[in-house]
């Protein structure tokens, strides 16, 4: 069973759409929740940590449960320059543990 | 004014050869890594060094080689180069859990 588990899509949603990735961890003791974005044959790039409290960015929110280790991106009203694709990912004591990736495509 | 550099961008190479990827940061982070994404897009950490000390070394073979020099540089030496090493290199820096990556390096075995 992968440490990291995600939807890899793909996910294609008109502009303006509402749109969900889960994600669930198998490492309890993980300590540290991230989603990164990840552009076309570029690095990633940290879109926003996640806290058990929730926490929202924009139209971004995300969402910790660490009784089901379980962890969610919500895009509201997506734009064209949201197409990437998006890794969930779980850190302890530093090192980062990567999902597979869900890619989205926002067409117009 | 780049934070974590990484040369050569693109490597192509014939099987067999010996390759290094050379990664500088200049954040003054005290820990770097290497992960690996594969042709599935699945990145996976391979090395990470705290002050120049190793402290991951996850299951790689061992014709890969990390050298830190100093806290600020984290190469990648690898030996006898495979078709399956055909990959996206990234090196990455951290301090107390903000991680900043290279662009990466496109190795292409042939």
């Amino acid at each position: 069973r992968k440490e990291v588990e995600q939807d890899p899509g793909p996910f294609n949603v008109p502009e303006g759409a509402t749109v969900a990735f889960n994600c669930t961890y198998s490492n309890s003791a993980s300590q540290s929740f991230f989603w990164y974005r990840q552009d076309c044959r570029k690095e990633p790039k940290l879109l926003m940590s996640v806290y058990s409290s929730g926490n929202e960015d924009g139209r971004f929110t995300a969402q910790l449960n660490r009784a089901s280790q379980y962890i969610s991106l919500l895009i509201r009203d997506s734009k064209l320059s949201d197409s990437a694709t998006y890794l969930c990912v779980v850190s302890k004591r530093r090192q980062l543990t990567f999902g597979s990736g869900t890619q989205l495509t926002v067409l117009p | 004014d780049t934070a974590v550099s990484q040369t050569p961008k693109y490597l192509v190479t014939q099987m067999g050869n010996d390759k290094s990827i050379k990664c500088e940061q200049n954040l003054g982070h005290d820990t770097m890594y290497w992960y690996k994404q594969d042709s599935k897009k699945f990145l996976k950490i391979m090395f990470s060094y705290n002050n120049k000390e190793l402290i991951i070394n996850e299951t790689v073979p061992n014709r890969f080689s990390p050298k830190s020099p100093d806290k600020a540089h984290l190469n990648l030496h690898i030996n006898s180069l495979e078709l399956g090493d055909s990959a996206v290199y990234f090196c990455a820096s951290s301090l107390e859990g903000g991680y900043t990556f290279g662009s990466g390096t496109r190795l292409t075995v042939v």
